[in-house]
């Protein structure tokens, strides 16, 4: 079974903090996504990375930045968060790149104050 | 890029009857994903759609798809309280899949 973990399930931070959001995939999966899920908004994809070094913006990727220096971790970092921020945020891998379904994490809730 | 767009958006239902959940997508698309998220937990997956004329059952949900008309369904028979969740379905627009805003099923005694 594929597993994708997220390094929190609740977290709290503060204005301005610099936050890490991990995420670690165990299938060996090229592609790998951050969203972010909004009420009345749904899904809204943050970045993507499809290898190691590669990322691509996606619809909502201002405020925030992503690294991924192994294949099976993908980062997302908030610089400066802001309450703005606050959400639930789920990260995401897949095999082939548009293609294979997307295998998702247990999520991160996160609130800034 | 593919939109989809999925309706309703709520649905109270009583516990045995049926209903159909409708998902309609902006561009041509070969391949559609149906998944389900219980309140606070994570997306699962439920059925992957590859081709025109698809269709998957499991348990009382069944999904079809039809691309020609752009449009997949996802039938509830026989409803009961445990498929009371919300039900995303998503189509590839290039790298990323993009969602539809979600059906919130709520089944009621």
């Amino acid at each position: 079974d594929v597993k994708v973990t997220q390094s929190s399930r609740y977290l709290v931070k503060r204005t301005g903090e610099k936050v890490f959001l991990e995420c670690v995939q165990d299938m060996d999966h090229e592609n790998m996504f951050w969203y972010r899920q909004d009420p009345g908004l749904g899904l809204r994809l943050i970045y993507f990375s499809y290898d190691v070094k590669m990322k691509e913006k996606g619809d909502i990727p201002e405020g925030y930045s992503v690294s991924r220096e192994k294949k099976e971790r993908f980062s997302l970092i908030l610089e400066s968060a802001s309450t703005n921020q606050t959400s639930m945020y789920l990260c995401a891998s897949s095999d082939s790149a548009g293609v294979d379904e997307q295998y998702f994490g247990p999520g991160t809730r996160l609130t800034v104050t | 890029e593919l939109k989809v767009e999925q309706n309703p958006l709520f649905l109270s239902m009583q516990e045995g009857k049926n209903y159909t959940i409708y998902c309609n997508y902006s561009t041509t698309s070969d391949r559609l994903y149906w998944y389900r998220q219980d309140p606070g937990k994570s997306l699962e997956s439920l059925f992957v759609l590859l081709s025109n004329g698809a269709v998957k059952q499991e348990g009382r949900l069944m999904a079809s798809l039809d691309t020609k008309a752009r449009l997949s369904t996802l039938h509830i028979t026989a409803a009961v309280h445990d498929l009371s969740a919300t039900y995303f379905c998503a189509g590839y627009s290039g790298y990323a899949l993009n969602f539809g805003k979600g059906t919130s099923l709520l089944v009621t005694p």
